[in-house]
């Protein structure tokens, strides 16, 4: 199992920019979650989604969309990037129905500069 | 806003001696997890607490959950290199799973 897949791992945008940061998951979680890490920061909550088809604004979720069509897929879209929006960026999933209480499997990270 | 507090956010630690970091919530959890960061990696899960006062350990590493279920602390004994990283605490309010700003711990060898 590859366990949470995030591409790319890096990434130079120019301001007004757009892309899609991808996440998929092989482990059939239902819940997903997209995080960003400023540096020396912590987790940001920004979307998550607790199936296909549903999803929910975090804590920062302006200037960022994302859909869940597929139980495996979750992307992260960024339309007219800003500088504000340089960051790491962890998508993460975990079982949530049946199991409750279950711990977050991360990807590796994407790192997005705006310039 | 954040939900979830954790103190301090450095740890400058002398290799070989003993620190605490602590997680504050201002909600009752049903559950809090640990993980941990090592520097340029991803959040790596630790240990899920789910009782009231309960403790566990994972060799120099004790995790507690207060009664409340509000707080919970990390205790690191006889901290070696290896410990170096950022510690962040979750927990799950809602559907959302809500972490500290973290603990970064430095070693001092």
């Amino acid at each position: 199992n590859a366990g949470v897949t995030q591409t790319p791992k890096f990434r130079i945008l120019k301001i007004g920019q757009s892309m899609t940061l991808q996440c998929t998951q092989d482990m059939n979680h239902n819940y997903m979650y997209w995080y960003r890490q400023d540096p020396g920061m912590g987790l940001k909550l920004i979307y998550y989604s607790v199936g296909a088809g549903i999803t929910d604004k975090g804590e920062v979720p302006n200037g960022y969309n994302v859909s869940r069509s597929t139980t495996e897929d979750f992307p992260l879209r960024l339309e007219l990037a800003a500088p504000s929006q340089t960051s790491v960026y962890f998508c993460a999933s975990r079982e949530g129905i049946l199991v409750m209480n279950t711990e977050a499997f991360f990807g590796q990270g994407t790192r997005l500069t705006v310039v | 806003g954040q939900q979830v507090m954790q103190i301090p956010q450095y740890q400058h630690v002398q290799e070989g001696e003993d620190f605490t970091t602590y997680c504050n919530s201002s909600t009752t959890l049903s559950n809090i997890q640990w993980y941990k960061q090592r520097p340029g990696g991803h959040p790596v899960f630790l240990i899920q607490l789910v009782k009231s006062g309960e403790v566990k350990k994972q060799k120099r590493l004790t995790f507690q959950f207060g009664e409340a279920k509000k707080n919970s602390s990390l205790h690191i004994t006889a901290t070696q290199t290896t410990d170096v990283g950022t510690y962040f605490c979750a927990g799950p309010i809602d559907y959302k799973l809500s972490f500290g700003a973290g603990t970064t711990v430095t070693v001092r060898a």
